[in-house]
């Protein structure tokens, strides 16, 4: 299986920060991510798919970039609504692997 | 749209077994692979199963190899995951998943005696 891992594990920042997540793939799995945001008690909600583009509805202060074993994930001005914990995800493999996260906080 | 729900999660004893069960809708279901997701408490995801469009293929997590299966039934719009020999390390909320955008709402198993 590919191995997904994630950094930071936890973030705080305030309203209007530039938020940064990278995600690194054991192998080469082009771009074949996606960004996921969950919310507590809800299921993980799509926000970027195939690296860097933007789910249909998504705010386009949410981006994301890479390819092959390393991406990164970003929020261009951090809104009170997006505390919550997102996952990078591949799906070059059949088996889909996922990060372990990062929680996103506000100072 | 697309719609998943999930049924069947509850309380069950270690040892014991338990059924879930996921009716698709807003899609050609028997054209699509099916997934089921579980996220332990305060924990992150894992794939558990997941199944080819045609019940043909089927891969499973390590931590389940052996106790769960997954299988479909094209004619009902529905995966199902049976699940065995649980142990206390099963309790968590199950997703089924179609991958991309689309999952359930989730449903919680929880082992214990």
């Amino acid at each position: 299986d590919i191995q997904m891992t994630q950094s930071p594990s936890s973030l705080s920042a305030s309203v209007g920060d530039r938020v940064t997540i990278t995600c690194q793939a054991s192998q080469d799995i082009r771009n074949s991510l996606n960004w996921y945001q969950q919310k507590p008690g809800r299921a993980p909600k799509l926000l970027i798919y195939d690296a860097s583009n933007l789910e249909t509805g998504v705010p386009s202060r949410f981006s994301g970039s890479g390819s092959g074993t390393d991406f990164t994930f970003t929020i261009s001005s951090l809104q009170p609504e997006d505390i919550a914990t997102y996952y990078c995800q591949q799906y070059a493999h059949i088996f889909l692997t996922f990060g372990p996260g990062t929680r996103l906080d506000l100072k | 749209q697309v719609q998943l729900v999930e049924s069947g999660g509850g309380v069950v004893q270690p040892g014991r077994s338990l059924t879930l069960s996921c009716a698709a809708s807003g899609f050609r279901f028997s054209k699509f692979a099916m997934h089921w997701v579980r996220q332990v408490p305060g924990k992150g995801l894992e794939l558990v199963a997941l199944i080819s469009y045609d019940g043909s293929k089927k891969e499973y997590a390590d931590s389940v190899k052996g106790r769960f299966t997954i299988s479909r039934d094209n004619s009902k719009n529905t995966v199902y995951l049976q699940m065995n020999r649980l142990r206390a390390e099963d309790t968590a909320v199950y997703y089924c998943a179609l991958g991309g955008p689309d999952w359930g709402q989730g449903t919680l198993v929880t082992v214990s005696s």
